[in-house]
């Protein structure tokens, strides 16, 4: 599973809050991923960081920020929390470790377990 | 935009029956992957197919790939209960090298195995 956790797994707070959400992992992959997965609209990618300090936005960033000063963590802020922000939130690695692992391959990702966030 | 899209929605079929979910692109890709998604929890990669091939076996899992029709099929074959879960597909598009690397997903095939 590639060593990801994830930070808080579920969380409660209100509209107007700043919410930061962490994702971890322990096996030096260079790209990190954050999703959101909603009912309706599968998986969306908001960012993603193809190394320390190097990030782009995905398909549905407004309203999210992300850093990534070291290797091994991946942030994600809601400045301002927003109903529509209400969501279950992934994290995800790309696996560039190649054969390394018996049957797995470049460029499949490796998800965390989520984080349920829920904004009132 | 979404760039997968499986068909169908939802499927519900009795345990010992094969299951074929499809999925239909729109651009041009690099490979294509199959994941499983159980209820609460993260997706598990299941199997990858590159653009050069047609099918590919992993177990009781099948997929075929047709870059001309931009579509592929997941089948389960003898499907089990402990099989139901949700199904996305996932492509990479043409990528060029550089940090450009994303998957787009579906929105997934519920998959219901029945006892």
């Amino acid at each position: 599973d590639a060593g990801i956790t994830q930070s808080p797994r579920h969380k409660v707070t209100e509209t107007g809050t700043p919410v930061t959400l962490r994702c971890h992992q322990t096996e030096n992959h260079r790209y990190m991923y954050w999703y959101r997965q909603d009912p309706g609209h599968g998986l969306r990618l908001i960012h993603y960081s193809y190394g320390v300090k190097d990030t782009d936005k995905g398909e549905v960033s407004d309203g999210y920020s992300v850093s990534r000063s070291k290797t091994e963590d991946f942030l994600l802020t809601l400045e301002s929390a927003t109903s529509s922000q209400t969501s279950v939130y992934f994290c995800a690695i790309r696996n560039n470790l190649g054969g390394r692992y018996p049957n797995q391959h470049h460029n499949e990702q490796f998800f965390g377990p989520g984080t349920r966030l829920t904004v009132l | 935009s979404q760039q997968g899209e499986e068909d169908p929605q939802a499927l519900s079929i009795q345990e010992g029956e094969n299951a074929t979910m499809n999925c239909s692109y729109k651009t041009s890709i690099n490979n294509l992957q199959w994941y499983r998604q159980n209820s609460g929890r993260g997706l598990v990669h299941l199997i990858l197919i590159r653009s050069n091939e047609r099918e590919k076996h992993s177990g009781r899992l099948r997929v075929t790939l047709d870059t001309s029709k931009k579509s592929s099929s997941l089948l389960i074959t003898a499907s089990r209960a402990a099989d139901t879960a949700s199904y996305f597909c996932a492509t990479d598009g043409v990528w060029s090298g550089g940090s450009n690397y994303k998957l787009t997903f579906g929105k997934g095939t519920l998959l219901t195995v029945n006892p």
